[in-house]
C-alpha cells in the first residue's frame, strides 16, 4: 500500500481482555517495528522485525506482549489479560531496510485503553 | 543508553513567524542520526528533517532548518513562516548508526495562531 496502515485506530478493553493490534506496512518493506507511546510522552521501542524474523524484543514491557510477522509483511501485536497501564498509543513503522538514516514511515497508530 | 532532551513541553508562535525548538543529546559515539518528527492530531509521526552527524552543513527541508551543534550535542529545529498547519507534537529522535531503534524525546507541543 501507499503507506503504512495500522487497525482499529481505537481500542477499548476491559481490564483482563486480550487484544491484537494489526500493522499492514509498506510493500516491500523489510523492517518492521512497534512502538508504544504513552500520554504526553515519545514514543518507546518495544520490537523489530527484519521479513518474518524477530531480531529483537527488548522493549517488550512483559510476557503479556507478543508480536508477530509470519509472512514477513503484516504483523500482529498482542497484549494478553490487559492491564491500564497498557493504554497507550501503539505505532506501527516500516522501511526498506538498508536505510536507516532516512528514518522510517509510521502508522497512524492505534489508540488502546483500558477501562 | 543515548537520551535525549527536549526542555520545551509547550511553546507558542504566530502565524508567519519563526520559532526554534530546542534539542539536546547524550551519546559517547562519534556518528549517529538525528530526526524531526512531527506528530498532528492525527497521531501519524511524520518526517520533517534529518541530520547524519559526520556532515558539517545543516540540512534544511523547505521552511525547516537545524542548528546542528555536534561539540555541543545540540540540534534544534527551526520553523520559518510559520503555518497554522505546522501546530502539532514535535519529536526530537537519535539513531546509532549500529543500531536501528529510534530513541525519542517528550516532545514539544507547538501551536501556530492567527
Amino acid at each position: 500500500g501507499a503507506g503504512v496502515s495500522q487497525s482499529p485506530r481505537y481500542k477499548v478493553a476491559k481490564r483482563g481482555q486480550d487484544v491484537a493490534l494489526r500493522c499492514d506496512p509498506i510493500s516491500g518493506h523489510v523492517s518492521l517495528f512497534w512502538y508504544q507511546q504513552a500520554l504526553g510522552q515519545g514514543p518507546e521501542f518495544l520490537t523489530y522485525f527484519q521479513n518474518e524474523a524477530q531480531l529483537d524484543k527488548s522493549g517488550l514491557p512483559s510476557d503479556r506482549f507478543f508480536a508477530e510477522r509470519p509472512e514477513g509483511s503484516v504483523s500482529t501485536l498482542k497484549i494478553q489479560r490487559t492491564q491500564q497501564e497498557d493504554s497507550a498509543v501503539y505505532l506501527c513503522a516500516s522501511s526498506f531496510g538498508g536505510d536507516r538514516g532516512r528514518g522510517y514511515t509510521f502508522g497512524s497508530g492505534t489508540r488502546l485503553t483500558v477501562v | 543508553a543515548q537520551t535525549v532532551t527536549q526542555s520545551q513541553p509547550e511553546m507558542s508562535v504566530q502565524e508567519a513567524e519563526t520559532v526554534t525548538l530546542s534539542c539536546t543529546y547524550d551519546t559517547s559515539e562519534s556518528n549517529y542520526y538525528l530526526f524531526w518528527y512531527k506528530q498532528p492530531p492525527s497521531r501519524q509521526m511524520i518526517l520533517v528533517i534529518r541530520q547524519e552527524a559526520y556532515k558539517q552543513q545543516n540540512a534544511t527541508e523547505n521552511r525547516f532548518s537545524v542548528n546542528f551543534q555536534k561539540a555541543a550535542k545540540s540540534f534544534s529545529l527551526k520553523i520559518s513562516d510559520s503555518q497554522l498547519g505546522d501546530t502539532a507534537m514535535y519529536f526530537c529522535a537519535f539513531m546509532s548508526p549500529s543500531g536501528y531503534a529510534l530513541n525519542f524525546g517528550k516532545g514539544t507541543s507547538l501551536l501556530v495562531t492567527p
